[in-house]
């Protein structure tokens, strides 16, 4: 079966700062894992997936995402935080093969403090 | 990449009615689609995978007779949520996969946001 384990609940950073959002996975087979944004009152905005080939993904709005298989790890990272990309973060996994649906992370809700 | 879009994208019942969601994909035909459900401040939940032609496969603790699925065609499925109470308000997010760039990836419609009085 597959899961995702988002540890953090909230995670707070200064304008301007590094982040970096969790997300450590469990699959049978290779995966397939994405990132996807949610404002308020909205639905999911896609930023980044990784399939195969580089770990380091890089996607929209400046973030990237590093695949660690040894760790079964793909965390979300932004050099410099904005205050717009306060929101909330899922990280969500499915095996490559096959028809089945993404599993989603809890979800980690990023405040960015001007 | 392949659109999938919703409607209606917000309603709002009384407590007792049926309402129906429906889930299009517009680019593309989708053997398969998928029913999320989102609770205020939590992450979305699979309910049920439609399948078209045939009957849907619910996850486990969700009421197949409260949650009726229809997929009479390769570019809709429905979601009825009957006899509505306000602990089925929630937000309703559909997908559905396509083959793009040689992977199948998953499309999500914008969502559903129902509210039960």
């Amino acid at each position: 079966a597959q899961s995702v384990a988002q540890p953090e609940d909230q995670v707070n950073v200064a304008e301007g700062n590094p982040l970096t959002v969790k997300c450590t996975y469990s699959v049978s087979g290779n995966p397939y894992l994405f990132w996807y944004v949610q404002y308020p009152n909205r639905g999911l905005q896609f930023l980044l997936k990784y399939i195969t080939g580089d770990n380091l993904v890089k996607g929209s709005y400046g973030f990237e995402a590093e695949f660690n298989k040894s760790q079964t790890s793909f965390h979300l990272k932004k050099p410099s935080a904005l205050v717009s990309d306060s929101a909330l973060y899922f990280c969500a996994v499915r095996a490559l093969s096959g028809n089945t649906p993404l599993v989603f992370g809890k979800g980690t809700r990023l405040s960015v403090i001007a | 990449g392949a659109v999938v879009s919703q409607h209606p994208s917000r309603v709002i019942c009384k407590s007792g009615t049926s309402v129906k969601i429906e889930c299009r994909s517009l680019d593309f035909q989708a053997t398969t689609m998928f029913w999320y459900r989102q609770f205020p401040k939590q992450s979305l939940m699979l309910m049920a995978t439609s399948n078209e032609g045939s009957k849907a496969t619910y996850e486990q603790g969700v009421e197949k007779d409260k949650f009726l699925i229809n997929h009479a065609s390769l570019t809709l499925s429905t979601l009825t949520v009957t006899s509505a109470h306000p602990e089925d308000s929630s937000f309703y997010i559909c997908s559905a996969p396509h083959w793009e760039n040689s992977y199948n990836e998953q499309f999500f419609g914008p969502g559903t946001r129902l509210t039960v009085l």
